[in-house]
């Protein structure tokens, strides 16, 4: 079963609060991405693994921070959150970087 | 460096009309990826089409787009709007990352 999978769905943080996002998936997938969606702007790609402990900055990388250390998981922190971080995330993955993504259902960040 | 243009932020039709969504592409790559993907409300985005042809059609679900690359564009067409054809389509590049567009809203009337 072919599957991404993020934790938690929805999340209400307090501004300079630490936030993490998990993602998961079971395709063994070298490539992960965490995108972040906003309207008018689309998906803004955050950050990128190749394989674990092989991050790379994406479009947006500031305030955020990434962890692979296991190729089936893919972590997303922010590190005091700030209130124009609230946005929906996207965690996906992919075979190569040429393939399709796969992606997870979102989770909806609030920081108030 | 590389950029996909979606010059529209909203398309409404009524059922039954052509769908034309347009994109194109900026990149110093020969040989791109071209992707459509579509996002129905509440859902998480998922493939619709892909390309690295040239001049090559390629056909899903109803919709098809042919990578041009004479003219840099991967425009997304389908004959006759239905319904649940609304939803949020994306189109994205890839040459060294994945790169998506603004996206393209489309609202079908009945």
């Amino acid at each position: 079963d072919m599957k991404v999978t993020q934790m938690p769905r929805y999340l209400i943080k307090r501004m300079g609060e630490n936030v993490l996002l998990e993602c998961g998936q079971d395709m063994s997938h070298e490539t992960m991405y965490w995108y972040r969606q906003d309207p008018g702007l689309g998906l803004q790609l955050i950050y990128i693994s190749y394989d674990v402990d092989s991050n790379s900055e994406g479009d947006i990388p500031k305030g955020y921070r990434v962890s692979r250390k296991k190729r089936e998981h893919f972590s997303l922190i922010l590190d005091s959150a700030k209130t124009n971080q609230t946005s929906v995330y996207f965690c996906a993955s992919s075979g190569t970087t040429n393939e399709r993504l796969f992606f997870g259902h979102g989770t909806k960040l609030s920081v108030l | 460096g590389d950029s996909v243009t979606q010059t529209e932020g909203l398309v409404t039709l009524t059922e039954g009309l052509p769908v034309m969504l347009n994109c194109t592409y900026q990149t110093i790559y020969s040989n791109p990826f071209l992707f459509w993907y579509v996002q129905h409300l509440n859902e998480s985005p998922r493939l619709l089409l892909k390309s690295f042809t040239d001049n090559k059609r390629t056909e899903h679900q109803g919709f098809h787009a042919t990578l041009h690359k004479s003219s840099s564009s991967f425009h997304l067409q389908k004959s006759s709007a239905q319904l649940s054809d609304s939803a949020l389509y994306y189109c994205a590049y890839m040459g060294y990352k994945l790169t998506f567009g603004t996206g393209t809203s489309l609202l079908v009337d009945p």
